[in-house]
This record gives structure tokens, C-alpha cells and sequence, in this order.
């Protein structure tokens, strides 16, 4: 059974950059058979795809955040990172890491991290 | 980007009843959607993809239908696992897109 969790800060200050990691078990996540996604939901809303990382290392993000947002892999620790810069109050919600079938579907969830932007 | 509009927002239902979800999208999106189950303080769990096609482990009681901007998720009779929030994702333009969700829970 594959699993996912994310871990990181769950406190981080405005203007500042917000780091996740989401450590991958019992699948490799350099197989080429899936994508690796993040995705957001801020409190009381619905679901936002923030981007994906293949095992090329190719990305692709959704443009509303584009400009901040940076997914990159460590293959060797079976990790993949999210980093978002310049955060605002707006940014606060439970990010979920996600395997991603060639489909674009998710179909495993780490089991989200609540991420608070406060001074 | 294509905005998928869900209704209703709530559906207030008793178990052992059939129902239907809506999914609309602002353009076609082909057979390109899923819906997922959240229920509170977890993760979506995947129910449907590309329209009809139930993801490993789902219960036969969910289906899906639809194609290009109309599409249901039904439940043909409610157990009490199934009262959560439902939510459909679009795959067929970039960004990925997900709807607003509709609530269903227990009168």
C-alpha cells in the first residue's frame, strides 16, 4: 500500500518561503508510471492543484501560482518538495501531497499538513 | 480555466436512498473527469476517473456518467460511510481544476 506524508512547518511567518516535504512509501516515486502533486485547500474551501513533478524532473504548475512555486524531487530519499515563496495570510490552508496516475487523477493522499501564514 | 460548478451544495438524505450528483463544467471537457470523497479532517479519497471508470476498491454502489459538460456521480443506496463531501476534477485543460463540492449528509 502506497504511502504518503507530508511534513514541514506549520507556521511561517508573511513574505517568507513555505517548505514541505512529502516522503514516499512503497513505491518508487522514480518509476515513471506516475506523477507526484501538490494541492492545496484553504479552511472551509475546496480543493486547489498547485503542480506536479514527473521523474524526469519535469514540472508544470497551475499559473495562478506559478511565479512563487517551486517542486522539485530527491529520487534518492524518495522524497518530493514543495517550496512557495513570498506567502501571504491567503496561503494558509492543509496542503496534500498526492500520487498522480498518467490520467491526471489522484489516487493516493499523504494525509495533508495544516500550514498557517501569521506573524 | 475551466470552472466546474457542483449542485446542490447539500443534500440532506436518509441511508438506503439513491443519489445523484451534478457536475457542470464551462466548456466541454470531454470524458476527463473523476470525483472524490472527503470526509471531514482526511484526505479526498479517488472514486471515478475519466467519467465512468470506478478507481481500485470502490464499492459498486458508485457510478459515474456524463460526457462534455454534464455529469452525474451517483450512489444507489447511501451506507453511513458514504455522508461526507463529494467533488469532481476536470483533467482536460490545464490547470487541473476541482468543483466547489456538494455536502451530503444525514437528515
Amino acid at each position: 500500500q502506497v504511502q504518503l506524508q507530508e511534513s514541514g512547518p506549520g507556521l511561517v511567518k508573511p513574505s517568507q518561503t513555505l517548505s514541505l516535504t512529502c516522503t514516499v512509501s512503497d513505491y518508487s516515486i522514480s518509476s515513471g508510471n506516475f506523477y507526484w502533486s501538490w494541492i492545496r485547500q484553504r479552511p472551509g474551501k475546496g480543493l486547489e492543484w498547485i503542480g506536479y513533478i514527473y521523474y524526469t524532473g519535469s514540472t508544470y504548475y497551475n499559473p495562478s501560482l506559478e511565479s512563487r512555486v517551486i517542486i522539485s524531487a530527491d529520487p534518492s530519499k524518495n522524497q518530493f518538495s514543495l517550496r512557495l515563496s513570498s506567502v501571504t495570510a491567503a496561503d494558509t490552508a492543509v496542503y496534500y501531497c498526492a500520487r498522480t496516475q498518467l490520467v491526471f487523477s489522484f489516487d493516493y493522499w499523504g494525509q495533508g499538513t495544516l500550514v498557517t501564514v501569521s506573524s | 480555466e475551466i470552472v466546474l460548478t457542483q449542485s446542490p451544495a447539500t443534500l440532506s438524505l436518509s441511508p438506503g436512498e439513491r443519489v445523484t450528483l451534478s457536475c457542470r463544467a464551462s466548456q466541454s471537457v470531454s470524458s476527463y473527469l473523476a470525483w472524490y470523497q472527503q470526509k471531514p479532517g482526511l484526505a479526498p479519497r479517488l472514486l471515478i476517473y475519466d467519467a465512468s471508470n470506478r478507481a481500485t476498491g470502490i464499492p459498486a454502489r458508485f457510478s459515474g456518467s456524463g460526457s462534455g459538460t454534464d455529469f452525474t456521480l451517483t450512489i444507489s443506496s447511501l451506507e453511513p460511510e458514504d455522508f461526507a463531501v463529494y467533488y469532481c476534477q476536470q483533467r482536460s485543460n490545464w490547470p487541473l481544476t476541482f468543483g466547489g463540492g456538494t455536502r451530503v449528509e444525514i437528515k
